[in-house]
């Protein structure tokens, strides 16, 4: 199993530019999710899916949005770059089914916005 | 709905010596705990998880955390820190019957002194 990957890991935007980063995971797992890391910040919420279809916002979801159209694939798109999207962006995914479960993360994309 | 807090942004231990790193929830029902470990430029990789069976939990590379109800505790202890294991390390609580989402702290970065 190649786990959650993520694409690119490096990553330089200029304001106002789009883009999309993917996320791809193959253990079948219901719940994937998206995080922004900052510094002093933690991992801070943007985006989660409970399964096909299905999509809902998290603590940080302006300026991003995303779909669900496979359980293997959660991209994330960047609609108009801001500097204040400048961030370490991590991908997880997990089990679900009336627990919390191990979330698996993947390697992650650092993505810089001048 | 639950939180998390975890103490000390950073901790600065010796090569050889105990290493403690706190972190406190809030949760209506019984959680799910976890702690996870985040080692340079990589994502996040689960070190132990606690899920209402035993109270001390033991987890990878000589890691353990004791669930402490009556204190809302669950610290991250091992008995004899390595230069390996200077990380960043995240609490996270879930609760059964909410969404699958867990909630992290902001993470505490572990400095290993030769």
């Amino acid at each position: 199993n190649a786990g959650v990957t993520q694409t690119p890991k490096f990553q330089v935007l200029k304001t106002g530019q789009s883009m999309t980063l993917q996320c791809a995971q193959d253990m079948n797992h219901e719940y994937m999710s998206w995080y922004r890391q900052d510094p002093g910040m933690g991992l801070r919420l943007i985006h989660y899916s409970v399964g096909a279809g299905i999509t809902d916002q998290g603590e940080v979801p302006n300026g991003y949005n995303v779909s669900r159209s496979t359980t293997e694939d959660f991209p994330l798109r960047l609609l108009s770059a801001a500097p204040s999207q400048t961030s370490v962006y991590f991908c997880a995914s997990s089990l679900t089914g009336g627990g919390v479960y191990e979330q698996y993360f993947g390697p992650g994309t650092r993505l810089t916005v001048t | 709905a639950q939180s998390v807090t975890q103490l000390g942004s950073h901790v600065s231990v010796s090569e050889g010596a105990l290493v403690l790193l706190r972190c406190n929830y809030s949760s209506s029902v019984p959680p799910y705990l976890f702690w996870y470990v985040q080692y340079p430029n990589q994502g996040l990789q689960l070190l132990l998880k606690y899920t209402s069976a035993a109270t001390l939990v033991k987890g990878i590379n000589g890691f353990e955390a004791e669930f402490k109800k009556s204190e809302t505790s669950f610290h991250l202890t091992k008995p004899s820190a390595h230069m390996s294991d200077a990380a960043e390390y995240f609490c996270a609580v879930g609760i059964s019957g909410g969404s699958y989402i867990p909630t992290f702290g902001r993470g505490t970065s572990l400095i290993v002194h030769p």
